[in-house]
Formats: C-alpha cells, sequence, structure tokens
C-alpha cells in the first residue's frame, strides 16, 4: 500500500529564512512519481514540482529547490530566503501503478513572520 | 479559462439529507477525483474515475456516491449514512491512466456543514 509521511506539522520562520519541508514515502512499485503541493488559505491546491522514480537528479527553480533520494524514501522541499506569501499548507503526494490517483501526506503548515 | 469548477463553495445539510456537490472540468482530462480535507488534516481520496461510466472506490467511500455519465462531470452526492459529513471537499482531474507523470488540477473546493 502507498503512505506519505510528512512529519512536521506546522513550521514558523521569519522572512528570509531557509526552510526545508521533509516527506517520506513508501511504495512497492519501482515505478511512481511524487509531487508537491500548495494550498494558500483560499483552499486551492497548486502543483509546485514533480518527480519520478528513475530520475534523482534534483532542481533548483528561483526560490524553491527539491531533493529526492530513493535510498531514504524522501521527497523534500526547500524555500530559500522565505516571504511572506509563501505562508500555506504544503502537501507531498505519491502516484504509482498500484492506485493511480494520488495518496497525499497530512500536510506541513508554514508560517512565514514579517 | 481551462479549469475545475465546483459548485456550490459553501453548502449546508440538514442531518438526514443527501446533497450532490457538482464538479466540471473543461480540460478534456480521462481522469476526475473526489478528495475530502478535515481541518488540520491531508486529503483523503472518497472515489476516483478514470474514464466515463467508470468508477473506483478510494479509501473513505463510505456514504459517498458517484456518477460519471459524461467526462466533463463528476457530481459526488454525500448521503444520509455519512456520519460526519462536515468538510471540506476537494474535485481534481488528470489526463488519465496512461499519463501518470501528469499533475492533477484541483477545484477551489466545496466546504458543507451539517447544521
Amino acid at each position: 500500500a502507498q503512505k506519505v509521511t510528512q512529519a512536521q506539522t506546522e513550521i514558523s520562520v521569519v522572512e528570509k529564512e531557509d526552510v526545508t519541508l521533509d516527506c517520506v514515502y513508501e511504495t512497492r512499485d519501482t515505478t511512481y512519481y511524487l509531487f508537491w503541493y500548495k494550498q494558500p488559505p483560499s483552499g486551492e491546491l497548486v502543483f509546485l514540482i514533480r518527480r519520478n522514480s528513475f530520475d534523482e537528479q534534483n532542481e533548483i527553480s528561483g526560490r524553491y529547490s527539491w531533493n529526492f533520494q530513493k535510498s531514504t524514501s524522501s521527497f523534500n522541499f526547500t524555500i530559500t530566503a522565505s516571504q511572506v506569501v509563501d505562508s500555506a499548507v504544503y502537501f507531498c503526494a505519491l502516484r504509482d501503478t498500484g492506485r493511480r490517483a494520488l495518496t497525499f501526506g497530512s500536510g506541513t503548515r508554514l508560517q512565514v513572520q514579517p | 479559462d481551462g479549469g475545475i469548477t465546483q459548485s456550490p463553495k459553501y453548502l449546508f445539510r440538514k442531518e438526514g439529507q443527501n446533497v450532490t456537490l457538482s464538479c466540471e472540468q473543461n480540460l478534456n482530462h480521462d481522469a476526475m477525483y473526489w478528495y475530502r480535507q478535515d481541518p488540520g488534516q491531508g486529503l483523503r481520496l472518497i472515489y476516483y474515475s478514470q474514464i466515463v461510466n467508470d468508477f473506483q472506490k478510494g479509501d473513505i467511500a463510505e456514504g459517498y456516491s458517484v456518477s460519471r455519465e459524461k467526462k466533463e462531470s463528476f457530481p459526488l452526492t454525500v448521503t444520509s449514512a455519512q456520519k460526519n459529513p462536515t468538510a471540506f471537499y476537494l474535485c481534481a482531474s488528470s489526463m488519465g491512466a496512461g499519463r501518470m507523470n501528469t499533475e492533477a488540477f484541483f477545484g477551489q473546493g466545496t466546504r458543507l456543514t451539517v447544521v
């Protein structure tokens, strides 16, 4: 069965600090896909990034970067120089061939204080 | 504009009533999903459909029903059998089973409250 764990329930930082959100996943499949979504107060989920299981290349996009490590089943997300607008709930999600719908973690609420 | 439309945004239900939440997409996606979100919790899968006229139960299907008669529509009915229906409901769509690497797009949600 698929499972996604986000151990950090809530993180509070001061603006311009770097912050890393942790995600650990479980799956029996060798082919799977990982996603990060952002949920602002409005409620709609906004897609941020996806990674497939055979591409461990890490990526930087502006202030965002992602660290995917198959050996530890982790897919962590880092925001550099955080801003107040980054305040939201962030979800990690997994899709594998066993169930093609996304399985979500419980989310991490990020509060960036000015 | 392409996207997913959920209606209504807020819905109040009396105990014992069935209510139907609407979800429409114009993205030409094959797959559609319903998730439930409780305060401070993640999204739990209720039902999903990979193609028209077919759907599967998710993790918490009891007390809910769906239909998929049209590609663009995936309504969710919350029945009186659902013991604790107060929650935020999110509908999503994606390109389908053959495109697992594609992201799902979400609607703005319906907040259901039992009064």
